[in-house]
């Protein structure tokens, strides 16, 4: 099983600032890797897939870079809706999808 | 575009199985174009994928879940379902079910969730 990793596991960013979120993968994933926003008694949604492509409708404040074990997330300048949790999500070892546990983003 | 909808029974007791259903609109379910996955998410905790199932019929589970699960497609009323047997409070989680396009890709359409509850 690949293992994800996610740091910090709470951050805290002010309005406008740029916020970096971090995924660890514990073996190469390639660029098979997905991000997903959670906000409170919602269904996550897919933000980034593929490591740095947007999904439909994503702003482009989000971006995502990496590849191998090594992924980031960035908002560029945070507005009050992105303060939410963040999941990575693996897919490159299909038939055994793993997430991350999180990264809370919360307002400074 | 796709919308998925979960329904269940809301409580379930220990060592019975539980049993939901997610309905597809917006688009066919026997399509080669989606895999039918179930995410669950125990309160305050993270995702755990369960498993998936292409409209063929062909399923892939999650190990660690894998003699507890079993997930169906009914291609006429649009449904797949998923059943976990001997349930125990572990199994407390808010289930998710999602669609992905191919086996290498993430979840792209996401119900809303529907919370399960284990217990007497």
């Amino acid at each position: 099983e690949i293992v994800m990793t996610q740091s910090p596991a709470t951050l805290s960013v002010s309005p406008g600032e740029r916020a970096t979120l971090s995924c660890r993968a514990s073996q190469s994933v390639s660029s098979n890797l997905a991000w997903y926003q959670q906000k409170p008694g919602q269904a996550p949604r897919l933000l980034i897939y593929g490591a740095s492509t947007r999904a439909t409708g994503i702003p482009a404040r989000f971006s995502g870079s990496g590849s191998g074990t090594e992924f980031t997330l960035t908002i560029s300048s945070l507005q009050s809706e992105d303060f939410a949790v963040y999941y990575c999500q693996q897919y490159n070892n299909w038939p055994l999808y793993t997430f991350g546990q999180g990264t809370k983003l919360e307002i400074k | 575009q796709l919308q998925l909808q979960e329904s269940g029974p809301g409580l379930v007791k220990p060592s019975e199985t539980l049993s939901l259903t997610c309905t597809v609109s917006g688009g066919s379910i026997s399509t080669s174009t989606y895999y039918w996955g179930w995410i669950r998410q125990p309160p305050g905790k993270g995702l755990e994928w369960i498993g998936s199932i292409y409209y063929s019929g062909s399923t892939y589970y999650n190990p660690s879940l894998k003699s507890r699960v079993t997930i169906s497609v009914d291609t006429s009323r649009t449904q797949f379902s998923l059943k976990l047997s001997s349930v125990t409070a572990a199994d407390t989680a808010v289930y998710y079910c999602a669609s992905h396009r191919t086996s290498y890709s993430s979840f792209d359409y996401w119900g809303q969730g529907t919370l399960l509850t284990v217990s007497s």
